[in-house]
């Protein structure tokens, strides 16, 4: 069965600070799917980034940067220079490949709170 | 472009009573998806329907139903509520069924059971 795993319940920081929300992943599909949401507190989920099993390649947008390593299931997520609109909580999630449907499990989710 | 629109965003139900919520997906997105979000079991997938056929169901009771039309809209259904019936429901829409698509999600509707 597909799991995943976010350890870190509660993240607080001080703005300008450097924040990683760590992901932790199982599954035993070859071929899969890992997405970051963004749940801010009007309470829609928001895309963020998705990467496939086979993309390895790390990727910076902006103030986002995320780090995928297959060897160890893990997906992390990196805010750099935190700013307090980035208060949210925020999912990891993992989806089967191509079955002609389509099911997300998501981890527990990390909230994360910038102070001023 | 009008996100995915859920409705009504919040409702008051009592034990026993049934409730039904509705979810207009994205103009052109025919994949609808609910998920069922609580503090203490987090979100987990209801179901998902494409082109009026559900792909695929979560573990839940079969209390919980939905369905999908010819538009794309859809509505889930929760007969007989009980009080952890309590959550926020999310509908996502995406263009197809597929593991890797993007779902974009509506801003949910909260259920409270009293």
């Amino acid at each position: 069965a597909q799991k995943v795993t976010q350890a870190q319940t509660e993240i607080s920081v001080v703005e300008k600070e450097d924040v990683t929300l760590d992901c932790v992943y199982e599954t035993r599909d070859t071929t899969y799917y890992l997405f970051w949401y963004k749940q801010p507190p009007s309470g829609e989920l928001v895309f963020l980034i998705r990467r496939n099993s086979f993309d390895e390649q790390n990727e910076i947008s902006g103030r986002y940067s995320w780090n995928f390593q297959k060897s160890t299931s893990s997906f992390n997520f990196t805010i750099t220079a935190s700013q307090v609109v980035d208060s949210a909580v925020y999912f990891c999630a993992l989806s089967e490949a191509d079955r002609g449907a389509q099911k997300l499990v998501f981890g527990q989710g990390t909230r994360l709170t910038i102070n001023p | 472009k009008a996100g995915v629109t859920q409705t009504p965003r919040y409702l008051i139900k009592t034990r026993g009573q049934q409730v039904t919520l509705s979810c207009s997906p994205i103009s052109g997105h025919r994949s609808v998806s609910w998920y069922q979000q609580t503090p203490g079991q987090g979100l987990q997938f209801l179901f998902e329907y494409f082109s009026e056929t559900q792909r695929n169901k979560g573990n839940f009771p079969g209390r919980f139903s939905g369905r999908q039309f010819s538009n794309s809209r859809s509505e889930m259904n929760v007969s007989t509520l009980e009080l952890g019936d309590s959550a926020l429901y999310l509908c996502a829409s995406s263009l197809a069924a597929s593991g890797a698509n993007v779902l974009t999600f509506g801003a949910g509707s909260r259920l409270t059971v009293l």
